[in-house]
């Protein structure tokens, strides 16, 4: 089944100790992003990546970091979690980057409720 | 910057009733534009899209056209199920120096009553 999965689904953490979203998808896609969804701000961009090796800042990049190893894989870092930080985060893939890719929509994962106390 | 407009809610309407959700884009090239839709504890799924000036994107009895002269582009469903009560995104996305963002409005929650 073509999918995005994003792990954990659910955590709890403290203020200053460093974690790791995984993101992976199955269907071959170069475009891969990260957003935040909080509530009546709608979702915002953390980062992306255009392919294996490129990301970009998006619209809320600080306190988060990427890496695009693989092209299936794309891990959201946050190396010193603050509460400011607690939010409901997306991972998301696309077809195509360079070129038409905005023509393309985004494949959402299940989300990950992330809370720092 | 790039910026999504969206109606504020939540829009409650009975059932078989009209449903338009208006939605407005400043960007400074041609963006695409898309509807997505957020049933809850999900993730987002497109509703649909158009990529240029004039198309008419439709799914599921949903239609939005995308008009350049008004910057818009609004979501319409002529008779709304209960089926359909989620939340509904607008986003824009564009090539920009060969770099991509996507941009998306704050949601629009739609419940629908029997």
């Amino acid at each position: 089944e073509a999918q995005v999965t994003q792990n954990p689904r659910y955590l709890i953490t403290v203020t200053g100790k460093k974690l790791t979203v995984t993101c992976s998808q199955n269907m071959n896609h170069e475009y891969m992003s990260w957003y935040r969804q909080d509530p009546g701000l709608g979702l915002r961009q953390i980062y992306y990546s255009m392919n294996v090796e490129v990301t970009d800042k998006g619209d809320v990049p600080e306190g988060y970091k990427v890496s695009r190893k693989e092209k299936r894989n794309f891990p959201l870092i946050l190396e010193s979690p603050s509460p400011n930080q607690t939010s409901l985060y997306f991972c998301a893939s696309s077809p195509q980057g360079y070129g038409g890719g905005a023509n393309y929509e985004q494949y959402f994962g299940p989300g990950t409720r992330l809370t720092v106390t | 910057g790039d910026s999504v407009t969206q109606m504020e809610g939540p829009v409650t309407l009975s059932e078989e009733a009209f449903l338009t959700i208006n939605c407005t884009y400043t960007a400074t090239g041609y963006p695409s534009l898309f509807w997505y839709v957020q049933y809850p504890g999900e993730g987002l799924q497109l509703l649909l899209k158009a990529t240029k000036a004039d198309d008419k994107g439709s799914n599921k009895g949903f239609e939005a056209t995308y008009r350049k002269e008004t910057t818009s582009f609004h979501l319409e469903k002529g008779s709304v199920q209960v089926s359909d009560s989620a939340v509904y995104f607008c986003a824009l996305r564009m090539n920009s120096g060969g770099y991509q963002k996507v941009t998306f409005g704050t949601g629009t929650k739609l419940q629908v009553i029997p």
